[in-house]
């Protein structure tokens, strides 16, 4: 039972351009959802989070984006760079729980 | 701040035999946490230690692991008997005490069973 899923396994953007990388769940329990962004041969690097209480959060160039009745989330990268090219995985939790469900993962290319 | 350190980074062992990686958190942080990820999925949780106490374990985590942190310091994971499907990157992460989210993940340690 997938309970976070990232449907699309890639995604290739033209530098300058929007990325937008997206993430579904189905348990109503998680309270705080997060991105993080993997390089080859490193572990995962905590890139973004949001709590279930708003439904946007802002950090410089990335963006994420909560609909808790369509129970989906958005990472908007904005303006996007070459070195933002990796696997950005979205995960969820319950607070006190301190265990993160994570997605399969996008492999985001951006084109210089 | 030397980050959360991984030993090995890759380990190659035969079917059968028993292996054990090594986990240095971040001197400060309380919490550590292991994680397998497996070709083409996302990390999936296998234990949490809060100190040297180890508070969950995910039935992902057969009688083959072990998971042990002595004096809430380094942590290690033993795989006894390995199996191919033990095949797999093995992270580590630790958070601090007044870190609500967002822990700090190692390299990893990619395992490779023949």
């Amino acid at each position: 039972d997938q309970q976070v899923k990232q449907n699309s396994p890639s995604l290739s953007v033209q530098e300058g351009r929007i990325s937008i990388l997206n993430c579904d769940y189905t348990n109503s329990m998680f309270d705080y959802f997060l991105w993080y962004k993997k390089y080859p041969a490193e572990g995962p690097t905590f890139l973004i989070s949001i709590s279930s209480i708003k439904d946007k959060n802002e950090d410089g160039r990335f963006t994420v984006f909560l609909n808790k009745s369509a129970k989906h989330l958005s990472l908007h990268i904005v303006p996007s760079q070459p070195g933002d090219s990796a696997v950005y995985f979205c995960a969820a939790t319950t607070s006190g729980t301190y265990k993160y469900i994570f997605g399969t993962g996008t492999r985001l290319k951006v084109l210089a | 701040d030397t980050g959360v350190s991984q030993d090995p980074r890759h380990k190659i062992t035969k079917r059968g035999q028993n292996v054990t990686f090594r986990c240095d958190p971040i001197s400060e942080h309380n919490r550590l946490y292991w994680y397998r990820q497996t070709l083409g999925q996302g990390p999936e949780f296998l234990t949490y230690f809060q100190n040297e106490a180890q508070l969950e374990k995910s039935r992902l985590l057969s009688d083959r692991f072990s998971a042990e942190r002595p004096k809430g310091s380094f942590s290690t994971l033993e795989i006894q008997r390995t199996e191919q499907g033990d095949s797999a990157m093995y992270l580590c992460a630790s958070s601090s005490p007044g870190q609500l989210i967002g822990y700090t993940f190692g390299s990893g340690t990619r395992l490779t069973v023949v």
